[in-house]
């Protein structure tokens, strides 16, 4: 089945950089697009941008641009996030989701468990 | 402040019917398909219902979803104590060009 597992918990420093990455099994890894999702404590849901696993091109949320680089590496069926510039506000649970449907009838599945990533 | 707002919090008894609403915009929901995320509590969140009113294999047929206008709603009959979850609506904002979520509603079963 479809499968999304992330990497481990990260703590950063102020200003400092993080990268989570996202490995996909159980589908055709350039078929479908790649979203990420974060989730600050106590907060709702953020969407942060997608990736075209296809052809790599990648966009971004308006509050996060240039901030926020959405990668991915086909021959480890991967997809990394990294974020610049950390401050506390970016402490939160971070998700990628895999993008199912078609144009202008997508939908986020599945998920994968979270990555918590704390800025200290 | 989510552009799509949800109320906070739900609560029915046991075998009781619920709703969750989700009011957008014209720029969002007024345009776009409207989806349904379920998450229980410490983990990811899971689809629960796409492109307004469909359920994915699995989800069982106690969650509908419905939309009109520039809103949308999540019911779900037969409550039960498995149910308990906080729920969130998504879709696109062409305004905003991304994908927006709602506020979350917390549903606790009495």
């Amino acid at each position: 089945q479809v499968r999304l597992v992330q990497s481990g918990a990260e703590v950063k420093k102020p200003g400092a950089s993080v990268k989570v990455s996202c490995k996909a099994s159980g589908y055709t890894f350039r078929t479908s697009a790649m979203h990420w999702v974060r989730q600050a404590p106590g907060h709702s849901l953020e969407w942060m941008g997608w990736i075209n696993l296809f052809n790599g091109n990648s966009k971004y949320a308006q509050g996060l641009q240039g901030r926020v680089s959405i990668t991915r590496d086909t021959s480890a069926n991967t997809v990394y996030m990294e974020m610049s510039r950390l401050t506390y506000e970016d402490t939160a649970m971070y998700y990628c989701a895999r993008e199912q449907g078609s144009t202008w009838h997508e939908w986020f599945d599945p998920w994968g468990q979270g990555t918590l990533v704390i800025v200290s | 402040q989510s552009v799509l707002t949800q109320p906070p919090s739900a609560s029915g008894t046991p075998g009781q019917r619920v709703t969750i609403s989700c009011s957008g915009s014209g720029s969002n929901i007024g345009r776009n398909i409207v989806n349904w995320y379920q998450q229980l509590p410490g983990t990811a969140p899971k689809l629960l219902i796409y492109t307004d009113s469909q359920r994915p294999s699995g989800v069982p047929d106690r969650f509908s979803g419905s939309k009109s206008g520039t809103s949308a709603s999540l019911a779900i009959s037969g409550l039960q104590s498995e149910d308990e979850a906080d729920y969130y609506c998504a879709t696109w904002d062409d305004s905003l060009n991304g994908w927006v979520f709602g506020g979350g509603t917390k549903l606790t079963v009495l």
